[in-house]
């Protein structure tokens, strides 16, 4: 079974600065999806962004980027220049490239986020 | 922007009560699941569902949980016995298609059992 962790429970930044939200995996799968969702107190999750395995480049979303290690199992967010908005809680999650393993996602743990001014 | 939305958002019952979870996903959409998050710990995957019947689910799932597309619209969870362990916030989402389609929360329903 796939598990993923995200270490820091609580992180912050300060207004237009650069904070990097950790996210570890672990998968004997060659074929699989990261995301990263955000979590705002509205509670509705939004995709931020999403990795797949089989791609080399990093994905980037304006301000958001990730930093994908396949062999490290490692895949952490960057947000630059952070806003007030982009407070909230975000969550690391996997999902199998194959059908047969279906298309639930695993989640981490979560980083709540504070963005101070 | 289309969204799946969610009723009630906050839903107290004593235990041992029969709740149904109430969901709209997003119209075009075939895909459709639930998830739940006990307070403080990971959010967990239920069970998945398409063309009327479950494609997929997790040991949680078990058969006091069921789940039903009553019409074109609505998408239920049904938890037939509460049980205090079942407190928790309840997300439905919805996808297009299956594979490398994005899956599209709610805002989650509160369940509360007492």
């Amino acid at each position: 079974a796939q598990t993923v962790t995200q270490s820091q429970p609580e992180m912050s930044v300060q207004e237009a600065e650069t904070v990097t939200l950790s996210c570890t995996y672990d998968t004997s799968e060659s074929d699989y999806y990261l995301f990263w969702y955000k979590q705002p107190p509205s509670r509705q999750m939004i995709l931020v962004i999403r990795q797949e395995a089989y791609k080399q480049q990093n994905a980037t979303e304006n301000r958001f980027s990730v930093n994908f290690q396949k062999a490290a199992k490692s895949f952490s967010l960057k947000i630059s220049d952070s806003q007030l908005g982009d407070a909230a809680m975000y969550f690391c999650a996997y999902r199998s490239g194959y059908e047969t393993s279906g298309s639930r996602l695993t989640f981490g743990e979560g980083t709540q986020l504070t963005v101070n001014p | 922007e289309p969204e799946v939305t969610q009723t009630p958002s906050h839903q107290v019952t004593q235990m041992g009560q029969e709740v149904i979870l109430r969901c709209v996903p997003i119209s075009n959409h075939l895909y459709f699941y639930w998830y739940r998050q006990i307070l403080g710990q990971k959010v967990e995957f239920l069970v998945s569902f398409y063309n009327n019947e479950i494609s997929e689910k997790s040991e949680i799932f078990d058969d006091q949980f069921s789940v039903e597309r009553p019409d074109g619209s609505n998408f239920t969870l049904k938890i037939r016995s509460t049980k205090l362990e079942d407190s928790a916030m309840y997300f439905c989402a919805s996808s297009e298609g299956d594979g490398t389609y994005e899956q599209y929360f709610g805002p989650g329903t509160r369940l509360t059992v007492t």
